[in-house]
C-alpha cells in the first residue's frame, strides 16, 4: 500500500525564516498531492494541490510545493514565515491506480514560529 | 468555511453510552470521509461513503458505525463508549472518489468521562 513520509515532526523556526517541508511517498505511478495545514484549534484547510501539468505548484498563503517524480518528493516552501503560520501541516497523497480510496495522509509536521 | 457542517460542536458524555455524530458534506459532493484525530494517534481514516454506500473503511472499531442517507448527510455512531474514544472526529468530503481534494468540516470534540 501507498504511504506518505514526513519526515519533520516538529520544525522551529524564527519569523522572516524560510521554511521547507518534507514529503515523500512510496508509490511510483500517477499521483494527486496536497497540502493541508491545520491551525490551531481549528480544521484542516487545504493549502495546495498537484494534478498534472507544471510540477511548481503555488497555493494559498505565499506557500508553493514542488513536485519530483523522479525523488517521490513533493515538499512544501515559504520564503519568510510569520508567527500566523504556526500550524500543522499534513501531506496526503492519492494513487490514481487504487480505485476511489480515499486519500493517505502523512503523519504530518508541527511548525511552530518563534517572534 | 469550506462548507462542511459538522454538529454537534462539542459532546461530553460517559462511559458506556451511544452518541451519534452528524455531517452534512458541501453542496454537491458525494462522498463523505469520517476521522478520528487525537494527539496520540494522529489524524486516523474511519470510513468513506460514496453516494449512500459505503466506499471504503480504514481503521473503524467494531463499536462504531456510520451511514450516509439519500440527502448525502453522513451519520457516524459511537456505542460502548470507552476512555480512549475522547477525540476531535472530522468529516470531510469531496466531489467523487478520493482523487479530489477533500473539504473539512470543523469537527467534533467528544469528551468521554
Amino acid at each position: 500500500a501507498q504511504s506518505v513520509s514526513q519526515h519533520n515532526h516538529h520544525v522551529i523556526l524564527s519569523e522572516a525564516a524560510s521554511l521547507e517541508l518534507g514529503c515523500n511517498y512510496s508509490y511510483g505511478g500517477t499521483v494527486n498531492l496536497f497540502w493541508y495545514v491545520q491551525y490551531p484549534g481549528q480544521h484542516l484547510q487545504l493549502l495546495l494541490k498537484y494534478f498534472s501539468g507544471d510540477p511548481l505548484v503555488k497555493g494559498i498563503k505565499g506557500f508553493e510545493a514542488e513536485f519530483i517524480k523522479s525523488k517521490f518528493s513533493f515538499n512544501l516552501r515559504k520564503p519568510s514565515v510569520q508567527w500566523s503560520d504556526t500550524a500543522e501541516y499534513f501531506c496526503a497523497l492519492y494513487e490514481w491506480n487504487s480505485g476511489n480510496t480515499p486519500l493517505v495522509f502523512g503523519k504530518g509536521t508541527r511548525l511552530s514560529v518563534i517572534a | 468555511d469550506s462548507g462542511v457542517t459538522q454538529t454537534p460542536k462539542h459532546l461530553i458524555t460517559a462511559t458506556g453510552q451511544r452518541v451519534t455524530l452528524r455531517c452534512s458534506p458541501r453542496s454537491g459532493d458525494l462522498s463523505v470521509y469520517w476521522y478520528q484525530q487525537s494527539l496520540d494517534q494522529g489524524l486516523q481514516f474511519l470510513i468513506q461513503y460514496y453516494n449512500g454506500e459505503e466506499r471504503a473503511k480504514g481503521n473503524i472499531l467494531e463499536r462504531f458505525s456510520a451511514q450516509q442517507f439519500p440527502d448525502l448527510h453522513s451519520e457516524l455512531n459511537l456505542s460502548s463508549l470507552e476512555l480512549g474514544d475522547s477525540a476531535l472526529y472530522f468529516c470531510a468530503s469531496s466531489v467523487e472518489g478520493g482523487r479530489y481534494e477533500q473539504y473539512f468540516g470543523p469537527g467534533t470534540r467528544l469528551t468521554v468521562t
